[in-house]
């Protein structure tokens, strides 16, 4: 089944450590995004891919950065300086450049906890 | 800068009754899309409903429908005959024309009681 799998499903990270999000999709989408949830809140968009070796920033990018090797990967890393990373990370697919009416599939999410 | 706006940050519906969530939204680009998924307390977000700028009528998916007006800028979730199951966060977003760049609201938790 196509889909998108995010791992692992739970993170725990020390303070001043980077740790990498996993984001594959055998989906065929062009583009993929990652959203940062905070409790009880919405979703925020940290970065995001229209095409593979091209990335852009979203509303909240500082203290991450992310990767776009392959069309079906998508690896997000949480640096040291992201001051709160503690969060609920969700990947996000879509077929992309001006098909404006697809939807995105997510995948299940990774929650980040600095310990 | 597009933004996506949900005022409600709860609400409470009797199962069997119809139920109205909010959103309204700002965009100075002709062409968009605008969506709606569930959110359940396992995490996953459910896609629900879709309408384009250009659509000329409401989008309706089984009991879901959108109650979209264009001069307002809204696109309200309507959901008819609520059932417990429906109790989730529920957040609207768009897509800003060419782009692919999504962007959500702050979502509306519902609450369905019996």
């Amino acid at each position: 089944d196509g889909g998108i799998t995010q791992s692992p499903k739970y993170l725990f990270r020390k303070e001043g450590q980077n740790v990498t999000l996993s984001c594959e999709q055998n989906l065929n989408h062009d583009a993929m995004y990652w959203y940062r949830q905070d409790p009880g809140q919405g979703l925020r968009l940290i970065y995001y891919s229209q095409i593979v070796n091209d990335f852009q920033k979203g509303d909240i990018a500082e203290g991450y950065s992310v990767s776009r090797e392959k069309k079906e990967s998508f690896p997000l890393t949480v640096t040291s300086a992201q001051k709160n990373p503690t969060a609920f990370y969700l990947c996000a697919s879509t077929s992309g450049m001006g098909r404006r009416n697809t939807e995105a599939f997510f995948g299940q999410g990774t929650r980040l906890t600095v310990v | 800068a597009q933004k996506i706006t949900q005022t409600q940050p709860g609400m409470f519906v009797q199962e069997k009754e119809a139920v109205t969530l909010d959103c309204t939204y700002d965009t100075s680009d002709p062409s968009y899309g605008l969506f709606w998924y569930k959110q359940p307390s396992s995490g996953e977000m459910i896609f629900l409903i879709y309408q384009g700028s250009y659509d000329q009528q409401n989008a309706t998916e089984g009991r879901y429908s959108l109650n979209f007006q264009k001069a307002r800028k809204s696109a309200n979730l309507v959901i008819s005959a609520s059932q417990l199951g429906d109790s989730a966060m529920y957040f609207c977003a768009m897509r800003e024309g060419n782009t692919d760049k999504l962007i959500f609201g702050t979502g509306t938790r519902l609450q369905v009681f019996p």
